[in-house]
């Protein structure tokens, strides 16, 4: 089944513990891309990514990275965790970053305490 | 600036009423789409239309793209409570739209009441 995979689904941490949300795609897409999502501020893509080894800031980069070092992985990296990170996050995917249909994940709802 | 402004922002209506909800701009779109997000989970893809006055069909959901390209609508008939979610639309800006990542506007939350 083509599907992007994201773990945790749900993630409690504390403030400045570095923590990893992988994301994984199994439709050979070039394009990946990290968003947040919260109540009143709609979807704001974090980072993405054009292909392998190519990563670009989206509108809230600050407090986060990312790599891109298989075609298939793109784990968004939070060094040090913020009570302002605490979010809905969504990994996508897709052929193309534009104009192609984007396939997301099921989420990671994280909470930092 | 938000790009892609969605109208409106939240709708309640009842269970077999019709109801459209729109998605406009001032920039002109190569492309655009239409997903649906249920609770808990992620956005998922309903249509695409790409070329201006495009309208498609998708059961008892309609979608048309503008003659512009600058907006679209999505009307649904006979609403059930399954069509409850958070409608986002999301643009493709430019001819060398492969390249750049899509605009998406914040949504517009249904809930149809049985």
């Amino acid at each position: 089944e083509a599907q992007v995979t994201q773990n945790p689904r749900y993630l409690i941490t504390v403030t400045g513990k570095k923590l990893t949300v992988t994301c994984s795609q199994n439709m050979n897409h070039e394009y990946m891309s990290w968003y947040r999502q919260d109540p009143g501020l709609g979807l704001r893509q974090i980072y993405y990514s054009m292909n392998v080894e190519v990563t670009d800031k989206g509108d809230v980069p600050e407090g986060y990275k990312v790599s891109r070092k298989e075609k298939r992985n793109f784990p968004l990296i939070l060094e040090s965790p913020s009570p302002n990170q605490t979010s809905l996050y969504f990994c996508a995917s897709s052929f193309k970053a534009g104009g192609y249909g984007y396939t997301f994940g099921s989420g990671t709802r994280l909470t930092v305490v | 600036t938000q790009l892609l402004e969605q109208s409106p922002q939240f709708l309640s209506i009842q269970e077999g009423e019709n109801l459209t909800v729109y998605c406009n701009s001032s920039s002109v779109f190569s492309s655009l789409q239409w997903y649906r997000q249920e609770p808990g989970e992620g956005p998922v893809l309903l249509v695409t239309v790409v070329t201006g006055g495009e309208v498609k069909k998708l059961k008892r959901l309609t979608f048309q793209f503008g003659d512009a390209r600058k907006d679209s609508s999505l009307h649904i008939t006979a609403a059930q409570p399954g069509d409850t979610g958070l409608y986002l639309c999301a643009g493709a800006i430019g001819v060398n739209s492969g390249n750049t990542p899509l605009v998406f506007g914040k949504g517009t939350r249904l809930s149809v009441i049985a």
